[in-house]
């Protein structure tokens, strides 16, 4: 079976730094997503890890540890704009997602 | 736009009542996806199709639900004689071969009363 968890609330300051973390237990691993997600809006890819190790991509880092089943999303220099929410999804047999509830990213000035 | 739609994007229905969403892919996408999502939760997965073949159902997928692709582009979801709980967001999703990303769709967003 395939279980996903991360942290159901989040709330961080504009241009602070925030890492949601998501740990999973799957019967098969292709990969780990990030995805965000607006309300009332499609997910919108942000990272992808199959291998261990940090990914960075501008202000969006991921980092994926698969012996822990373990990875973080590291949001840097935080924007209004990125209170969303952030899904953790694990790639299983035919690249078929299985996502987490979502993390709900809450910015503040 | 080339990107995946979705149509209609709201549906209201009586319970009872069939529906049918639509989605296009992106062309040249051989993976089609279909995934419901219900409020404060994420997306789960209903079925796939690569090109015409629908390859995996979820157990999710009661037997009111059927999802055709039959030319190999887009794709149809019905929802026969419909019940409160289908009320969700149905997101439609596309990949390239050899492409692990799924890129999604609006969402067609149903409502049964």
């Amino acid at each position: 079976g395939q279980n996903i968890d991360q942290p159901t609330e989040m709330t961080a300051t504009e241009g602070a730094i925030v890492q949601i973390n998501c740990t999973y237990q799957t019967s098969g691993f292709n990969g780990l997503f990030w995805y965000q997600q607006h309300a009332g809006e499609a997910p919108t890819f942000l990272s992808y890890n199959v291998l261990d190790g940090l990914e960075e991509k501008g202000r969006f880092s991921s980092f994926l540890s698969r012996s822990k089943g373990y990875s973080y999303l590291l949001l840097k220099e935080l924007q209004m704009k990125d209170s969303a929410s952030y899904l953790c999804a694990v790639s299983g047999g035919g690249n078929k997602l299985t996502f987490g509830t979502g993390t709900q990213l809450k910015v503040e000035l | 736009d080339t990107g995946v739609s979705q149509d209609p994007r709201h549906k209201i229905t009586k319970r009872g009542q069939n529906v049918t969403f639509r989605c296009d892919p992106i062309s040249e996408h051989n993976r089609l996806y279909w995934y419901r999502q219900t409020l404060g939760q994420g997306p789960e997965f209903l079925t796939y199709f690569q090109n015409e073949a629908q390859l995996e159902k979820s157990r999710l997928l009661s037997d009111r639900f059927s999802a055709e692709r039959p030319k190999g582009s887009f794709s149809t979801l019905e929802i026969q004689r419909t019940e409160q709980g289908d009320s969700a967001m149905y997101l439609c999703a596309s990949s390239f071969p050899g492409i692990v990303e799924q890129f999604f769709g609006p969402g067609t967003r149903l409502t049964v009363l």
